[in-house]
Formats: C-alpha cells, sequence, structure tokens
C-alpha cells in the first residue's frame, strides 16, 4: 500500500494567517492527489482532487501543489470556517491511502 | 444536488456481521461516470477505504479486509450495501459511504457518517 505522510499534525493559526500542510508519498503518485477538509460529525468535503484543481464552489484561497511525491495545501488567508482538520488521499493506485490528518486549530 | 445517507444499527456484537445501507439521491448509482464507496474512521485514527462497487457492479476491496467485507447494490432502490462479518472491538468506528468519480477516483461526494460499535 502507498503510505502518506502529513505534517504536521496540528497547526495553530489565527484568522488572516497563510497556512500550508504536506503531504509525502512513499512512491511517485504523479499528480494523483486529493484534498478534504472535515469538520466534527461530518463527512469529509472534497476541496482539491488532481494535485491542484479546485473543486466547484470551493473558495479560491484554497489551492494544492505538488507532484510525485510530495504535495501541499495552502490556505493563503485563514478564515473562522476553516478550522477544521484536514486530510490528503492518493487516488493513483488502489487501495487508496489517506493521510493521518492536520488539525488546524486557534493560536 | 447528491446526498449520500449510511443506515444500520449502530450496535453489533462481536463475531455477528456488521451490515449497513447507503442510500443515494440525486445521482444514479448505474451512471458509468462513478463508483460507489465504503471508508471508515476509526477513534483517533484517520481514514481507511474499505471497498467500492462501480455502476456494473464489479467490487474492489482492501486487501487488508478483503477476506471479510462484501459490498453488493440493489439498482431498483438506488442503494448499495456493506457486510463485515466477524467483526471485533477494533471494527468499531464511523462508517462513511461516498462516490468516486470514474476517470480518477478521486471521492467527490460523501455521506454523513454512521458511528457502529462493536460491543457485547
Amino acid at each position: 500500500d502507498i503510505q502518506m505522510t502529513q505534517s504536521p499534525s496540528t497547526l495553530s493559526a489565527s484568522v488572516g494567517d497563510k497556512v500550508t500542510i504536506t503531504c509525502r508519498a512513499s512512491q511517485s503518485l504523479s499528480r494523483w492527489v486529493a484534498w478534504y477538509q472535515q469538520k466534527p460529525l461530518k463527512g469529509p468535503k472534497l476541496l482539491i482532487y488532481a494535485a491542484s484543481t479546485l473543486e466547484s464552489g470551493v473558495p479560491s484561497r484554497f489551492s494544492g501543489g505538488g507532484s510525485g511525491t510530495e504535495f501541499t495545501l495552502t490556505i493563503s488567508s485563514l478564515q473562522p470556517d476553516d478550522f477544521a482538520t484536514y486530510y490528503c488521499q492518493q487516488h493513483h493506485s488502489s487501495p487508496w491511502t489517506f493521510g493521518q490528518g492536520t488539525k488546524v486549530e486557534v493560536k | 444536488q447528491v446526498q449520500l445517507q449510511e443506515s444500520g444499527p449502530g450496535l453489533v456484537k462481536p463475531s455477528q456481521t456488521l451490515s449497513l445501507t447507503c442510500t443515494v439521491s440525486g445521482a444514479s448509482i448505474t451512471s458509468d461516470s462513478f463508483s460507489w464507496n465504503w471508508v471508515r474512521q476509526r477513534p483517533r485514527e484517520g481514514l481507511e477505504w474499505i471497498g467500492n462497487i462501480s455502476y456494473s457492479g464489479i467490487t474492489s476491496y482492501n486487501p487488508s479486509l478483503k477476506s471479510r467485507v462484501t459490498i453488493s447494490a440493489d439498482t431498483s432502490k438506488n442503494q448499495f450495501f456493506l457486510n463485515l462479518k466477524s467483526v471485533t472491538a477494533a471494527d468499531t468506528a464511523v462508517y462513511y459511504c461516498a462516490r468516486d468519480d470514474s476517470f480518477d477516483y478521486h471521492i467527490d461526494y460523501w455521506g454523513q457518517g454512521t458511528l457502529v460499535t462493536v460491543s457485547s
């Protein structure tokens, strides 16, 4: 299975901050990585797929980058609604696997 | 608007079979553009893909669970199902159903999830 290592596990930030989360894969994924936002008691919400494609309806302050084995999710200016947990997922090879999550909390 | 809703018992005894239903609205499970997935999230752990079923009924499973999992569908009701047999406490989790795009397999819609506890 492809291992997805996400960092940091927790990130403390303030409204307006630029935030970057990193995901490293155990093998090359080309560009096949997605990012999700999850809030308590809710299913994950798709933000980004194919490394950098913004899902329809997702604010443009979210962006994704990277290829191969290293990928990033960036929030350009953190908003109150963005405090949540974020997961990366590889959609390159079955079984699909996820990172362990990054909790973005209030500083 | 695509919606997925999980349903089933919230408590299952050890060694029994966990059975869940996902009811889909706003999309047809027979559309060749999508596959239909089950994913779980164990307490204080990350997300684990269980398996999926395609529009044509072809299934794919995570090797870590393959010996115990069956995913099936009822196209007349636009529902798909998860059966996980011989459960233990380690199978206690929130179970999600989700849709993926059959072009590049990213998951675009998720249900809200249902907590299943395995306990006697």
